[in-house]
């Protein structure tokens, strides 16, 4: 069955270095997504993809981040100078163009000294 | 801009008993998700609710849909351990590429 694949599983770094967070979507699927976890807190929205640019993006997704999908299947999430904030579990999703449904990767757990 | 809530946000049972998980959400909503999270894992899909009125069973859970009243309910019959996780429900606005607003989730223990 397919799945959503992220990379690393636990990244650690830094404060002011950057990250690269890696996913690979569905291989069909078109809309891609990231959210994240702070730990014991909910899920939250951090910016969607489609046809090779940004849909829409939360107040979170700020100029320290962006989002890129530089082959035909790897999208990955930048964050170009890290905090202490930024650490959380970083989930990325797809969706295919005919479904509804997002289907959500393992998450990378990001921990920022 | 859209509101998620649910209550409990902590629920600690028996097991055989049962109980009912909450989830209100602010505006219309086109979508609605159910989740279920285990300790440091990923979010496993239970249900997906696509109209007023929808109920969805799977063995011990049983969800439903009022958008009318903006609450989906996450019913838990007969409840045993390997139950005990934290649930989210999540809300859908369909859009180009239409996000979820996730709820503060329901940490649910189920003890012996």
């Amino acid at each position: 069955e397919p799945e959503v694949t992220q990379t690393p599983s636990h990244q650690v770094t830094q404060m002011g270095q950057e990250v690269i967070l890696r996913c690979v979507p569905i291989s069909n699927h078109l809309y891609f997504y990231w959210y994240r976890q702070i730990l014991g807190q909910k899920v939250e929205f951090l910016v969607s993809f489609y046809n090779n640019e940004i849909s829409e993006k939360s107040e979170i997704f700020d100029d320290q981040f962006s989002v890129e999908r530089p082959d035909g299947s790897n999208f990955t999430l930048k964050i170009r100078s890290t905090k202490l904030e930024d650490s959380a579990m970083y989930f990325c999703a797809s969706k295919g163009l005919a479904g509804y449904e997002q289907f959500f990767g393992p998450g990378t757990r990001l921990t920022v000294l | 801009e859209l509101k998620v809530e649910q209550n409990p946000l902590f629920l600690s049972m028996q097991e055989g008993k049962n109980y009912t998980i909450y989830c209100n959400y602010s505006t219309t909503s086109d979508r609605l998700y159910w989740y279920r999270q285990d300790p440091g894992k990923s979010l496993e899909s239970l249900f997906v609710l696509l109209s007023n009125g929808a109920v969805k069973q799977e063995g011990r859970l049983m969800a439903s849909l009022d958008t009318k009243a903006r609450l989906s309910t996450l019913h838990i019959t007969a409840a045993v351990h390997d139950l005990s996780a934290t649930y989210f429900c999540a809300v859908e606005i369909i859009g180009t590429a239409s996000k979820l607003t996730f709820g503060t989730g329901t940490r649910l223990q189920v003890t012996l």
